[in-house]
């Protein structure tokens, strides 16, 4: 079975400072991947997604996540943090099986 | 378009009554989940629909809770004799096929009391 682990419970940087959101996963076979945000009181939201296509992989609003099957990690990364940057980020990981698997969430602070 | 919606967006009731919560998936996806997220955690997965058919239904915790898709659309996810430990926000998504990319719904809040 696939899992996802979040590294950080909760990352806090300055407005303009560059973001690291740290993932590792475990699976048997190929994953896909996602990071998805939640912002309060919003739906879950697609950031983006890794279906083996390349290992770097950009998303919406400027964030990027790479592929490395030698660490089993899939960090999200954004060079310049923008206050509506403020969410909950989940680390999911998806199988043959459909179930998405979601990772216990990061919470990202950015502060002035 | 409109994308998933749910209502009620919140629900509060008593110990050991009957709640139906009810999903409105995107327009012409064919498939549809159900996931729950605790206070503190990720969402995990409930069950999920193809079409009808209910094609996996292994995380639903025990037999008090139940869900349908009469039409291959709209779902209602049932609670019996709801506990204390079912409060948490459940969240519906929806994709054109299995496998495909999920959107997901605001979800609803349910406070058992």
């Amino acid at each position: 079975a696939q899992s996802v682990t979040q590294l950080d419970s909760h990352v806090s940087v300055s407005e303009g400072t560059p973001v690291l959101l740290r993932c590792n996963y475990s699976s048997s076979y190929s994953p896909s991947l996602f990071w998805y945000v939640q912002h309060p009181n919003k739906g879950l939201q697609l950031l983006l997604k890794y279906t083996s296509a390349a290992t770097l992989v950009k998303g919406i609003n400027g964030f990027e996540a790479e592929f490395k099957k030698s660490e089993t990690s899939f960090h999200l990364t954004k060079p310049s943090a923008h206050m509506s940057d403020a969410a909950e980020y989940f680390c999911v990981g998806g199988g043959s099986n459909y179930k998405l698997t979601f990772g216990k969430g990061t919470l990202l602070t950015v502060n002035p | 378009g409109a994308g998933v919606s749910q209502t009620p967006s919140n629900k509060v009731t008593e110990k050991g009554k009957y709640v139906e919560l009810r999903c409105d998936p995107i327009s012409g996806h064919t498939a549809l989940y159900w996931y729950r997220q605790s206070l503190g955690q990720g969402p995990e997965f409930l069950i999920y629909f193809q079409g009808t058919g209910a094609a996996d239904d292994s995380g639903l915790p025990n037999d008090r809770f139940f869900a349908v898709r009469p039409e291959g659309s709209v779902s209602t996810l049932k609670i019996q004799r709801t506990e204390r430990g079912d409060s948490a926000v459940y969240l519906c998504a929806s994709s054109s096929y299995l496998g495909e990319t999920q959107y997901f719904g605001p979800g609803t809040r349910l406070l058992v009391l």
